[in-house]
This record gives structure tokens, C-alpha cells and sequence, in this order.
């Protein structure tokens, strides 16, 4: 069954300690990886599109990177407003029609 | 610019209803997804639509559907409405959809559904 699982399910950082975020996958046919970014009560937020083994994408603090069975997302010097859930997506085009497939998201929470 | 909007943004409905929920994407966007999400399963793609056409379906029942029109405004409706349905429906817009190269996509703030 194709499946995404991020770890952790939550993680504590304290402002400054750099750590990295995890999404494994098991589709059959990749066609691209998205992680967001959701603060609580609201929509997502878009952060990156990955879609090809070695690609890596950096915005501000954060940056994305991609291999044939994982992503991590890498955080650099957090800050308290990086506090928030991240969620990554694979978009599956195994059947018919594409499918994407969210993980259940990492809570992060960086104490001042 | 205007960003994604949904309305309405609260309902309160009864097991056996039906329910149309509306999305309004960004000017110009042509790709319209929606998502369900919930504290247990967390956020689960219902289905895409692009010029229209649905493109891409997640694994929901039939009773979740959904339309494009044609200045891209989305509706989705879930008929039968079961208790498991309560849930908070986001929808999200970009320019060409997940298969365009660095797209992005905007979410509205959700509808929150609460089925009695």
C-alpha cells in the first residue's frame, strides 16, 4: 500500500539547535514531493516541490532534499516562529489518475 | 491580491443532509484541490480539478463529489452526510497544479463541518 510517514511526530528544539525533519514514501510512481507548512486554525502554507532524486530547495531557515525513498527538511538556526506542523506530500501517479498521499506531520515547537 | 476564499467558513449539519461548499481560487489560478482534515487521519486529498476537468481523485466514496466552473470557482458536495464527515475542508489554488514545475499552492482557511 503506498504510504508517507514523517518522523518524528513532534520534536523540541531549542531557538538556534538545528535538526532535520524526515518524510519516507513508498509509491509506485512518484511525480513530485511537497512539504507545507500549518499553523494551528489555519490552511496550509506551501513551502517546497521536489521532484527528482538529488534535487534540494532552500527558502530562508529551511531546505528541502530529495532521494529515491526519503526527504528531509533541514532547519537551520531555528527561530520560535518557525513553531508550527510540517507536512510533507507525495503525488502518486501509480493508478489512473494521480493521487497525493499526506504524511500525518511533524509538530515543531523551537523555545526561546 | 485577493487570496483563496471558502465559504461558507462554519456549518453545522445533521446525518442524512447534503452539503455544497464553495471555494473562489486566486484570480488567474486554474487548479482547484481539495482536502479533508482531521485529527485522527490528519489531511486527505479529495480530489483536484483543472480547467474543468477533474485530474486527479484521492480515496473517498462517491458521496464526496466536486465541479470546476469555468472562471474556476470550485463547489465540492457530500451528500448523506455521515457523523465521520465532521472534519475541516480546505481547498487550494495555483496556476497549473501538481505538475507544473515550481507551482504553488495557496489554501484558503477552510470550511469547518460539524455533522449531528
Amino acid at each position: 500500500e503506498d504510504q508517507v510517514t514523517q518522523s518524528p511526530e513532534a520534536l523540541r528544539l531549542q531557538e538556534g539547535e538545528s535538526s532535520s525533519l524526515n518524510c519516507s514514501y513508498t509509491v509506485s510512481g512518484l511525480r513530485g514531493l511537497f512539504w507545507y507548512r500549518q499553523d494551528p486554525g489555519k490552511g496550509p502554507e506551501f513551502l517546497f516541490t521536489l521532484y527528482s532524486a538529488g534535487e534540494e530547495k532552500e527558502k530562508e531557515r529551511l531546505k528541502a532534499t530529495l532521494t529515491k525513498k526519503e526527504s528531509f527538511l533541514h532547519i537551520t538556526a531555528p527561530k520560535p516562529e518557525d513553531s508550527a506542523t510540517y507536512l510533507c506530500a507525495v503525488l502518486d501517479y501509480g493508478g489512473s489518475q494521480g493521487n497525493l498521499i499526506f504524511g500525518k506531520g511533524t509538530k515543531l515547537s523551537v523555545k526561546p | 491580491k485577493a487570496g483563496v476564499t471558502q465559504t461558507p467558513r462554519y456549518l453545522i449539519k445533521t446525518r442524512g443532509q447534503q452539503v455544497t461548499l464553495s471555494c473562489s481560487p486566486i484570480s488567474g489560478h486554474r487548479s482547484v484541490s481539495w482536502y479533508q482534515q482531521t485529527p485522527g487521519q490528519g489531511l486527505q486529498f479529495l480530489f483536484e480539478y483543472f480547467s474543468e476537468t477533474q485530474r486527479n481523485k484521492g480515496n473517498f466514496p462517491g458521496r464526496f463529489s466536486g465541479r470546476q466552473f469555468s472562471n474556476s470557482r470550485s463547489e465540492m458536495n457530500v451528500s448523506t452526510l455521515e457523523l465521520g464527515d465532521s472534519a475541516l475542508y480546505l481547498c487550494a489554488s495555483s496556476l497549473f497544479g501538481g505538475q507544473g514545475g515550481t507551482d504553488t499552492q495557496y489554501f484558503g482557511p477552510g470550511t469547518r463541518l460539524t455533522v449531528l
